[in-house]
């Protein structure tokens, strides 16, 4: 089992709709990173949270420590918003990040 | 203000030649870390540094990998000789954290390395 488990794998919905990636982790952590990878690109950090709520335009994300849980929200989805989106943690043992395997969205006009 | 800079970004190469990709961090950020990254695949750690230090090199396979940081700033990262299965990209991020904590990760776009 994956010590770090994003779902779903991929994503297709239509231009507009409300989006949530989910994040699940195994381990204690200090650090939850959410980051974005378009096609041929580097990568993005979006957010870095340890508690509670963030947001940044129309990016939400939410983590919940006890249940070993985070989610992304993306509001009122745009074709730009195509990408793949990562969740790391850093285990609270070590520096060394955990990634997960990642989830592709597809946002359709 | 510059985000990580990394060249080149594209390199093709035959293989047993040797490749060289320099990585320039955000400016004060101490830590900095090379990734590979294969297709589809997440990032993979190489090789980290604190400052000048490599805290962590353990996954960067030494018999044709090396990289240095000589004075705590820019990077180097060098295959000597590249193999088919170097192809990859290869990135670099840097953090404003170190001793233990990751930061926020910036990293450059990457360098992509085909070995034909």
């Amino acid at each position: 089992k994956n010590e770090v488990e994003q779902s779903p794998q991929n994503l297709t919905a239509q231009e507009g709709e409300f989006i949530t990636i989910n994040c699940s982790y195994s381990v204690g952590i200090s650090a939850l990173h959410w980051l974005q990878q378009h096609p041929g690109g580097g990568i993005v950090s979006l957010f870095m949270l340890s508690s509670g709520k963030k947001k940044h335009g129309r990016l939400i994300a939410t983590i919940n420590i006890q249940e070993k849980h985070s989610s992304l929200h993306i509001t009122a989805s745009h074709p730009r918003d195509s990408a793949v989106y990562i969740c790391a943690v850093q285990p609270d043992s070590n520096y060394q990040l955990i990634w997960g395997a990642g989830t592709k969205l597809i946002i359709k006009p | 203000e510059a985000g990580v800079v990394q060249s080149p970004r594209y390199k093709i190469i035959e293989k047993k030649q040797p490749v060289a990709f320099w990585c320039n961090p955000i400016s004060g950020h101490n830590t900095l870390y090379w990734y590979l990254q294969n297709l589809g695949q997440g990032p993979e750690l190489l090789i980290r540094y604190e400052n000048e230090e490599a805290v962590d090199d353990s996954q960067l396979p030494k018999d044709r990998f090396s990289a240095e940081r000589l004075k705590g700033v820019d990077s180097t990262l060098k295959i000597q000789p590249a193999e088919l299965g170097d192809s990859a990209v290869y990135l670099c991020a840097s953090s404003p954290w170190g001793q233990g904590g990751t930061g926020e990760l910036f990293f450059g776009e990457g360098s992509r390395l085909t070995v034909l």
